[in-house]
Formats: C-alpha cells, structure tokens, sequence
C-alpha cells in the first residue's frame, strides 16, 4: 500500500464548475499538507500549505484536511482554462527531518 | 529573484552510458533537493543537500547514482551507468531552510530518455 494514494484522473470539467481533488493517506504521523501545481513541461509550484487539521482559504482555493479520516482536499471555485494542469498532493510527518511523500498527481482539465 | 535554473532540458543517452545533470539553486537557499519523477508518478526524493552536507540520501540508488553540492551552491547529480528504468524527469528544487521544506521551489527539470 502506498503512503499516499492520489485519483490520477484525468479529470475534465466546464470553466466555471467546482474542482474536487483529493488524496487519502496511510500514515498517521502525518502532519503537514500541501497542494503543488505542474504545469505541462515544467516543475511543481506551491499552491496551499496547511498544518494538522481544518480548512485554509487562498482566493479561489480552499484546502481541506480530515486527520481522522486520512483524507485531504483542494476545492477549486470559478475554474479557469488556466486552471488547467497536474496537482500533486504532498505531506510530511516533520518538516525539516523528513522528506515530502508526493501523490502521484490527478491530471485537470478545464473547458473553456 | 531568479528562479532554480537547471540544465540540460533533455538528454537522450543509450543505457550503460553516463550523464549527468546541473542544478543552481534559488541565490540564499541553503537546502537543495534532487527528486525523480516518472511519468504518471509524483515526484521521488533522491537526495537532500543542507549546504554542502547530505541530510537524506537514502533513496538514493547509490550504485550508479551519485551527487554532490560543492561549496553550498550548485549542484550536480550523476548517473553511471544509466538503465532502461532511469528514464524520467530529474527536478531539482531548493527551500530557503530545511524547516521551510513546505515552500520549495523547483526547477523545470531535465528529461532523460534511455534507450
């Protein structure tokens, strides 16, 4: 069983729906959650970053964390055409002292 | 700020040959990163450099892969000799500090195809 398991997609839906992504996780020491976005041909840049459990709004992102359930979310409202790209899941038990464990990414497409 | 500057873009190699890869890290950073990422994966953490130090290399294929941070700033990762299975894109990413792991940056990677 993986560490952290990601719904590859792809996922297509119309500009301006509602986006859920999510990852579930195995390991409970946990603590650490982040959302990157890839962009065809380039490397992953930091969209949302959140400790332990609750909700954190960025603009049109929302990040989601259940530590009881093992599951975590980005919410994408208004989506864009640019919206467009790969999103990773990441986590860390401990910033610093242990290494970021990526999902394998959920590949989106928005319509115009 | 300039960003993570990486090179070359792509490399096409034949297995058994060697390679390897340049990173230059966002100018202050202390810590650099070196990850694999394989189609349709996210990416592998290969080796974590804190200045010229190895904090974590132990996913590191040791035997035929090899990286070093001379001096705190650039650095090169090598792979002798290649296989099949070392087809991939190497990203290298930097975080101002080790507790900043959260906030890396990332370059836009090198694309190895072995044939």
């Amino acid at each position: 069983q993986k560490e952290v398991e990601q719904d590859p997609g792809p996922l297509s839906v119309p500009e301006g729906a509602i986006v859920s992504l999510n990852c579930t996780y195995s390991n409970s020491a946990f603590q650490y959650f982040m959302w990157y976005r890839q962009y065809s041909r380039k490397g992953p840049e930091l969209l949302m970053y959140t400790y332990s459990s609750g909700n954190k709004e960025d603009g049109r992102f929302t990040a989601q964390v259940d530590k009881s359930s093992k599951y975590i979310s980005l919410f994408i409202r208004d989506s864009q055409p640019s919206d467009s790209a790969t999103y990773l899941c990441a986590m860390s038990a401990r910033l610093g002292a242990q290494k970021l464990v990526f999902g394998q990414g959920t590949r989106l497409t928005i319509n115009p | 700020e300039a960003g993570v500057a990486q090179s070359p873009r792509y490399k096409i190699i034949e297995k058994r040959q060697s390679v390897a890869f340049w990173c230059n890290p966002i100018s202050g950073h202390a810590t650099l990163y070196w990850y694999q990422q394989i189609l349709g994966q996210g990416p592998k953490l290969l080796i974590q450099f804190q200045n010229n130090g190895v904090v974590d290399d132990s996913q590191l294929p040791k035997d035929r892969f090899s990286a070093e941070r001379l001096k705190g700033v650039d650095s090169t990762l090598k792979i002798q000799p290649a296989k099949l299975e070392d087809s991939a894109v190497y990203l290298c990413a930097s975080s101002q500090t080790r507790i900043r792991a959260y906030e890396q940056y990332f370059g836009p990677g090198t694309r190895l195809t072995v044939t």
